[in-house]
């Protein structure tokens, strides 16, 4: 079965840092992007960062670049998220999620992982 | 404020038809396909329509998807209970390199 498995998430106070984790099964892992999304309570999705398959490229949303680091490891088939010196904004269900490429060359966020929530407050 | 613009909220009773809009700009729904996620409260999303009107394997085809310039729509016909949840329209964003989302659309059947 093609699945990720979260864990990692935890309540944290402000300043401090947390890593996320993603376990992917079911497929090559190394040959995807993978990337991932946050939910503030109550709130809508929204995009966080993405890694290139091998892990040399990456991108982040404004919100985060500085603070966050994506990163891979392929020989165990995870993918990590260090988030530091988080604040309240932080506060989210984190998912992890693969993005496909389509027969018209479209990418989209095919799988999903189930959601790890990250609380920030003192 | 999202990126993406829809609904807050939609509705209909069983068995009618609805639909979900979206808008975006020239920069992303203008310039890539759009996809649609559904999500049921307290669990992950679910991709619904890809590549703006492709239904991935298991999803119903009374479920569609279209695009025309910088907007785009997802359609439900012969509405279900099980059709209420949160819809998400997506898409890439050029410039920032990454998805943009919208503000989410809540269903309910009435």
């Amino acid at each position: 079965e093609v699945q990720l498995v979260q864990s990692g998430g935890a309540l944290v106070q402000p300043g401090e840092s947390l890593r996320l984790s993603c376990a992917a099964s079911g497929f090559t892992f190394s040959s995807y992007w993978i990337h991932w999304v946050r939910q503030a309570p109550g709130k809508g999705l929204a995009w966080v960062s993405r890694i290139e398959g091998a892990g040399s490229t990456t991108n982040y949303a404004d919100s985060v670049k500085g603070r966050f680091t994506i990163s891979r490891d392929n020989a165990k088939n995870t993918l990590f998220l260090q988030m530091n010196s988080l604040s309240a904004e932080d506060t989210a269900v984190y998912y992890c999620a693969r993005s496909f490429r389509y027969f018209d060359g479209t990418y989209a966020l095919d799988i999903w992982g189930q959601g790890t929530l990250v609380t920030v407050s003192s | 404020q999202s990126v993406l613009t829809q609904p807050p909220s939609a509705s209909g009773t069983p068995g009618q038809r609805v639909t979900i809009s979206c808008s975006g700009s020239s920069s992303n729904i203008g310039s890539n396909s759009v996809h649609w996620y559904q999500q049921v409260p307290g669990t992950a999303p679910k991709l619904l329509i890809h590549s703006n009107n492709q239904r991935p394997s298991g999803v119903p085809d009374r479920l569609s998807g279209s695009k025309s310039g910088t907007s785009a729509s997802l359609a439900i016909s012969g509405l279900q209970s099980e059709d209420e949840a949160d819809y998400y329209c997506a898409t890439w964003e050029d410039s920032l390199k990454g998805w943009v989302f919208g503000g989410g659309t809540k269903l309910t059947v009435l």
